[in-house]
């Protein structure tokens, strides 16, 4: 079946890097993707979205990149601080009337 | 300002009891989702529901699991008759327009002993 994936379950990264965390794709007839953030014991929380007709959205600290050629969603925090430690997910809108599909998670975890 | 609300958090029940899990959308919201969550899993849609109907229940297992979402009051999940392969985060989202921007609760965590 489609299903929205990641490529890497673990992410270590240093106080004040950029991080970079990947998604995969495979249905080619979503035109919604969103990431979330998950801090343990928390619901996910709305972090950025992009459209299909886009291939680069920024928000604060944060750059959302779609590359509909090779179906692959990437998210970019710059400057990682201690508090972007979570859980990230990505998103896509598919099936019918708006549910979300759910890749797996990253972990990304920042060292000071 | 408040966000989406869910209650309770906790819930505990043994097996063949009943779950209700409540949900309060976002102010203005009339569309209402619910996910489930394992551990060490992402969310798995279950069911979409805008008010007095529901839209889309193609993730709900097809027994003992119920969803409304009334004209007054918060949208309810209902477990008859808990397992315990029952036991997860249960969260519930809420939309403005129906697709898309979801907004989550904090989630209800059921533990089935």
């Amino acid at each position: 079946g489609e299903s929205v994936g990641l490529h890497l379950p673990t992410l270590s990264v240093q106080e004040g890097d950029n991080s970079i965390i990947n998604c995969a794709y495979s249905n080619s007839a979503s035109d919604y993707f969103i990431w979330y953030k998950q801090e343990s014991g928390k619901g996910p929380q709305f972090i950025i979205d992009i459209r299909s007709n886009m291939d680069k959205r920024q928000g604060q600290r944060v750059t959302v990149l779609l590359n509909k050629t090779v179906k692959h969603l990437s998210l970019q925090i710059a400057a990682t601080q201690p508090g972007d430690s979570a859980v990230y997910f990505c998103a896509e809108a598919g099936g019918s009337q708006g549910n979300l599909i759910f890749g797996k998670g990253t972990k990304l975890s920042v060292k000071p | 300002n408040a966000g989406v609300m869910q209650n309770p958090r906790h819930l505990v029940r043994r097996r063949g009891q009943e779950a209700r899990l409540r949900c309060s959308p976002m102010k203005g919201h009339s569309h209402v989702y619910w996910y489930r969550q394992l551990p060490e899993e992402g969310l798995k849609f279950m069911v979409y529901l805008q008010k007095e109907n529901i839209i889309d229940e193609s993730g709900m297992p097809k027994e003992r699991f119920s969803a409304e979402f009334p004209k007054e009051g918060p949208s309810i999940l209902r477990i008859q008759q808990v397992v315990r392969g029952d036991s997860a985060a249960y969260f519930c989202a809420s939309s403005g327009q129906g697709l898309n921007e979801q907004f989550f609760g904090p989630g209800t965590r059921l533990t089935v002993l």
